[in-house]
Parts: structure tokens; sequence; C-alpha cells
């Protein structure tokens, strides 16, 4: 079957870092995504990784193992602002979203 | 502001009416697709067009129909409205069929009462 987990809740405290993790159980893949999305909003694009390895953009890195079913996105120097849910994603014929992990960030 | 547009932004209806949605997708994006999210199941997609054609089907009910258009806007129909329809609508357009960056509308909140 097609499953994508990742943890429900975190919290993390500003300025330090957080790794939300995502695994993952596809019938076939075509790449990974991250979203963010505020709570009453749009989801927005975070990342795409279609090959193993980090990825990096600014505060946001994604890092992917296809061989494990596995991602983390890591947040670093978290800012009040980054308090959202963070969607993972995976494409196959279709595209299947995990429930997300909502974020908390502490002052 | 992604520049995907969404009408209307709020729908209150009752059980067994029908509905349309409305999606414009960014200029020059090919692709439309449509998601469903609910307080319990998360963002669930729905369907994919491609330049007009049905692209990907996910989870979408019988009840449910969408279309686009050749000036590339989409309609997604809903019918025979049951309380559990009520949720927020996404459409999300991409420049061509395989793209990865999507970009989301600010979705219809639809309420079936």
């Amino acid at each position: 079957g097609q499953n994508i987990d990742q943890p429900t809740e975190m919290t993390a405290t500003e300025g330090a870092i957080v790794q939300i993790n995502c695994t993952y159980q596809t019938s076939g893949f075509n790449g990974l995504f991250w979203y963010q999305q505020h709570a009453g909003e749009a989801p927005t694009f975070l990342s795409y990784n279609v090959l193993d390895g980090l990825e990096e953009k600014g505060r946001f890195s994604s890092f992917l193992s296809r061989s494990k079913g596995y991602s983390y996105l890591l947040l670093k120097e978290l800012q009040m602002k980054d308090s959202a849910s963070y969607l993972c994603a995976v494409r196959d014929d279709k595209i299947i979203f995990g429930k997300g992990t909502r974020l908390h960030i502490l002052p | 502001d992604s520049g995907v547009t969404q009408t209307p932004k709020h729908l209150i209806t009752a059980t067994g009416q029908r509905v349309t949605l409305r999606c414009s997708p960014r200029s020059g994006d090919l692709s439309v697709y449509w998601y469903q999210q609910s307080l319990d199941q998360g963002l669930q997609f729905l369907i994919q067009y491609y330049n007009g054609e049905e692209r990907a089907k996910g989870n979408i009910l019988e009840r449910f129909s969408a279309q686009q258009f050749p000036d590339l806007h989409s309609e997604l129909n809903l019918s025979s409205l049951e309380l559990g329809d009520s949720a927020l609508y996404f459409c999300a357009s991409a420049k061509k069929g395989g793209a990865y960056e999507q970009y989301f509308g600010p979705g219809t909140r639809l309420t079936v009462t």
C-alpha cells in the first residue's frame, strides 16, 4: 500500500535546529517534496528531492535516501514565523501527502 | 500571492446540492491539480489536468468531476453533497505535467449543512 509517516507535532526553540523526518512506502517513486503550510493558508513549496543526498536552500535543507524510503527536512536558526505545518509528499503516478508535522517554536 | 486564483473563497450549501469550484492557474502554467484538505485526512490529491487532458487521478469520488478548459482554467464539480464533503479545496498549478514545484491557490472552504 501507499503510506507516508511523519511525526504529528514537534516543538523547538527560537534560534535552534530541528529535523522533521518522513518515511514512505509507495509503489513507485518520482520525487519527494516538502511543503510549508501556515494555519488557514495554502501550502508553499520548500524543496524537491529526486536523487539521494542533501539539498540545501538557505536555512532549509532536505535529505533523501531512496533505499531506506526516508527523508528529512532540516530547519536551522529557527524563527517564530517557522511555526507551521510541514508536509512531506511523494510522487509516483500521483501525489501522496503525509498528514503533516505541526511545528511549534518557543521563544 | 502565488498567482493562482480560486473562487469562491467560501461556500455554504445543503446536503444533496451541487457546487462548482473554479481555478485559474498562473500565467504560463499548463497543469492544474485539485486537492481536498480536511482536519482528519490531511491533504488528499484528487485529480490533475495537463493542457486540457486528464493526467492523473487520486482519491476522487464518483460524485466529483473536473475539467480543464481551452483557456486552461479548471472547474471542480461536486454533486450529491454530503456532510463529510465539508473541507478546504485547493487548486495548484505547475508549468509542466511532471513539474515538481506546484503553486497553490488560496483555497475554497466548503461547508455542507
